[in-house]
This record gives C-alpha cells, structure tokens and sequence, in this order.
C-alpha cells in the first residue's frame, strides 16, 4: 500500500521550533517529488514547499520562506519540515502529499496529517 | 500571485447533478486537479489533468476546463459525496495555488 505518515506535531510557544516527519512506504520514494501542504483549523489548504527527488530543487511559499527549511534523506524514505520561530498563524495540520502526475502536477497520496499548535 | 476562486457552498439533492466551478485567470491553459476532503479525513485526488480518473475514483465524477473556469461535476450525487472540494493548478510563480474549497452539501 502506497502510505505517507507524518509525525512531530504537537504544542509549541511563538518563537519556538518544530521538526515534522514524513515517512513514505509502498513505493521508490528516491523517484518521487514531495510536497508539504498544511490546512488551518476551519480552513483550506495552503502549500507550503516542494523539494524534487535529489533535493536539487526546492520551493518554498512566501509564507514561510525564510523560516521553514525542507528535507528528505532517501535512504531513510523520509521527508522532513524544520519549522522555526512559529508564530500562531502556523497553527494547522500539516500534510506531506507526493507529486503524483508530472503533469498536471496532482498530488497523491496525502499523509493524515500531523498537527501543529502554536500557542502560549 | 495566481489565484484560483470557487463558491464556498453548493447544495444538491441525493441523485441529482452536482456542478462545482473553480475560476481563475486563464485557467483553461493550465491543467486542473480536483481533491475530495471528507470530514476529518486527508484530501483524495479525484480528478487530473482537467478530466482523468485516479483508479478507483467513480465514474459518477468528471471534470472540464475552459477558458476562465473548470468545473468538477458529480453525477448521481450520493450521501457519501458530502465533502469539501478543492480545485488546484501550478502556477511558474505561486507554484502549487488550491482554491479556497466548496464545501457540498447533499
């Protein structure tokens, strides 16, 4: 079964930091391209960053460029979101979803998510 | 930056037809995806490339993209449809841009 399972969310003060994980079984994670997505609480999704199959190529969203660093490690099928100085507006479930057409750029499967509480 | 706009509610009646649009500037020159978010579950990719069916998506689901609008239709719409939709395009600058979601109500 193709499955992406997230980890590392939890509660965390502004100005902290948090590393997310993202473990991918069921297929070659060193061909796929991967994707964190997160989704605030009530609202919808908001992609955040991509990183390509060599970690080559990586973009970020204006909204945490600068702040969120992304990562994979192949060997271990595992796909990685260093999240510092957090403020509450990053409060959400964050999702890592494989870029599943090159095309259309779809993404496929999406992780259940981990949860990330920025609050004092 | 690329934005993609949908309406936040539809309403339809069980069997009937259900429309969802997306729109956005040019949007019938980039490919679409659509998602199915069921509450409290992850999204699920549900339509590509404007009109294509993941397997194991069923055929009561098909999708269009013309001009400024695409459009995610739901044939025979059943209760288990209830879900958040959201539309997705690629976009050189914004990257991945998502609609803001239509929640369906059957």
């Amino acid at each position: 079964e193709v499955q992406l399972v997230e980890s590392g969310g939890g509660l965390v003060q502004p100005g902290g930091s948090l590393r997310l994980s993202c473990a991918a079984s069921g297929f070659t994670f060193s061909h796929s391209n991967i994707n964190w997505v997160r989704q605030a609480p009530g609202k919808g999704l908001e992609w955040l960053s991509y990183i390509s199959t060599t970690g080559s190529t990586i973009y970020y969203a204006d909204s945490v460029r600068g702040r969120f660093t992304i990562s994979r490690d192949n060997a271990k099928s595992s796909l990685y979101l260093q999240m510092n100085s957090l403020r509450a507006e990053d409060t959400a479930v964050y999702y890592c979803a494989r870029v599943w057409d090159s095309s259309s750029y779809a993404l496929d499967p999406w992780g259940q998510g981990t949860l990330v509480t920025v609050s004092s | 930056s690329y934005e993609l706009t949908q309406p936040p509610s539809v309403s339809v009646s069980s069997g009937q037809t259900a429309s969802i649009i997306c729109s956005g500037d040019k949007l019938g020159d980039r490919y679409v995806c659509w998602y199915q978010q069921r509450p409290g579950q992850s999204p699920v990719l549900v339509i590509y490339q404007d009109n294509k069916r993941p397997s194991g998506i069923p055929e009561r689901f098909s999708g269009s993209n013309s001009g400024n609008t695409a459009t995610l239709t739901i044939s025979g719409t059943q209760s288990i449809d209830e879900a958040d939709y959201y539309c997705q395009a690629w976009d050189s600058d914004t990257i991945w841009v998502f609609g803001g979601g239509t929640k369906l109500t059957v």
